[in-house]
């Protein structure tokens, strides 16, 4: 079973609000990703990171921003949210021996 | 372009049948597939894992196989159930990136 931790769950926030969205693993895995997945429709790649202070951007990565500082910890952060922002994000991390991908429950941001 | 593609869309069955899923991916040379369940507004789930040098993989009443030459793997699922609802995806890992597809929704009838 994965360990791979999501928060908040849910934020309703206002248009030009700064959000930091948190994912955390205890597996000890390098390779971290985030998705943006809207209602039924397909996950879109935003950042990936390889390993401590290494981080890339994905297809939709332009208006957030990462940080791979410690391991366990890859937070996304929006600097300004806009009501295009709303959405389901999404955190990976895979395990560096079988590539298996573990997923967290997911942030539900609905920006006003 | 690496593209991942999912058929059907959707599905609904009577509960106890057996089913099949599709995915078909464009570029070959793949370094595994993954297949994941994922129910309503909750991350995913992972079922099974192919390696490219594997035919495939089972888990209980799951069996994905893959057929990395023709670009395609299935996961069957036998004796459906009503709790096996919800959307399965297949994501292809080319190394470097994940490709995922659209998914199929599937719904077991009572």
């Amino acid at each position: 079973e994965a360990d791979i931790y999501q928060t908040p769950r849910y934020l309703v926030i206002g248009t030009g609000k700064k959000i930091t969205l948190e994912c955390s693993q205890t597996m000890g895995h390098d390779k971290m990703y985030w998705y943006q997945q809207d209602p039924g429709m397909e996950l879109h790649l935003i950042h990936y990171s390889y390993g401590v202070n290494s981080t890339e951007k994905g297809d939709l990565s332009s208006e957030s921003t990462v940080s791979r500082i410690r391991t366990e910890h890859f937070p996304l952060t929006l600097e300004s949210a806009r009501p295009s922002h709303t959405s389901q994000y999404l955190c990976a991390s895979v395990a560096g021996l079988t590539d298996t991908q573990y997923f967290g429950p997911g942030t539900r941001l609905t920006v006003l | 372009k690496q593209e991942v593609t999912q058929i059907p869309a959707a599905l609904s069955v009577p509960e106890g049948e057996n089913l099949v899923l599709n995915c078909s991916f464009t570029d070959s040379a793949i370094y595994n597939l993954q297949w994941f369940r994922q129910d309503p507004g909750k991350g995913l789930t992972s079922l099974l894992l192919i390696q490219s040098s594997q035919r495939e993989q089972t888990s209980g009443r799951l069996n994905a196989s893959l057929d990395k030459s023709s670009g395609r793997s299935t996961l069957y699922i036998a004796a459906s159930q009503p709790g096996d609802s919800a959307t399965y995806l297949c994501a292809v890992n080319y190394g470097q990136n994940f490709v995922f597809g659209p998914g199929t929704r599937l719904s077991v009838l009572p």
